[in-house]
């Protein structure tokens, strides 16, 4: 079956450290790809997205993405991270099904930064 | 503009009550998706709606879920009856509706359900 994980649900840094959060996708065909974040008390909202082209993506606030097609994995990084950046991260995956399109989502990752 | 909206915001019920759940998508939005979400967990999605018609939901449990789009603008999905495990947050999200789902997908805040 279809699936998207997120390989770590809970991460801790520092502010300034990098940041990396890992996405697999199980499906062999043409998908599009999404990152959504989640603040505290705020609605899920759209950080990037990849479509076709460049497979490295940049979004709001400093995030990017890389598409690794062979690896089925579309990673999340920033060089810095805030402590504005604590939220849940999601990655979603759009790809042909019933009635044209499935958006499957990951069990998310929550960051916390610390100050 | 204003965002999607949803109502109510938190619901508490005793198991075997109905219970309704609205939505309002964003203005112009022709897709809208109803998704659940469990504690620890991304969204599912229940159903999703290309103007008034239900083009998936095959995730639906529609032995007890039901959800109509009437106009092709605000939804409503209801549950009757509801059991415990039904106890999660209700996510609405609507989109343009480019097709093939490459169009960003802009959700509510939810609704907070509890079955007690």
């Amino acid at each position: 079956a279809q699936s998207v994980s997120q390989h770590n649900h809970h991460v801790i840094l520092s502010e300034a450290a990098s940041l990396e959060l890992g996405c697999n996708y199980s499906y062999g065909g043409t998908v599009n790809l999404f990152w959504y974040v989640q603040y505290p008390g705020q609605h899920l909202q759209l950080l990037l997205k990849y479509f076709s082209g460049d497979p490295l993506v940049k979004g709001i606030k400093g995030f990017e993405a890389e598409f690794i097609k062979s690896k089925f994995s579309f990673n999340l990084r920033k060089p810095s991270v805030q402590w504005s950046d604590t939220a849940e991260y999601f990655c979603a995956v759009i790809l042909p099904n019933t009635g044209g399109f499935k958006t499957i989502f990951g069990a998310g990752t929550r960051l916390f930064v610390k100050a | 503009e204003a965002g999607v909206v949803q109502s109510p915001r938190y619901k508490i019920i005793e198991k075997k009550q109905p219970v309704a759940f609205w939505c309002n998508p964003i203005s112009g939005h022709n897709t809208l998706y109803w998704y659940l979400q469990n504690l620890g967990q991304g969204p599912e999605l229940l159903i999703r709606y290309e103007n008034e018609e239900a083009v998936d939901d095959s995730q639906l449990p529609k032995d007890r879920f039901s959800a109509e789009r009437l106009k092709g603008v605000d939804s409503t999905l209801k549950i009757q009856p509801a059991e415990l495990g039904d106890s999660a947050v209700y996510l609405c999200a609507s989109s343009l509706g480019i097709a093939g789902g490459e169009d960003e997908q802009f959700f509510g805040p939810g609704t907070r359900l509890t079955v007690l």
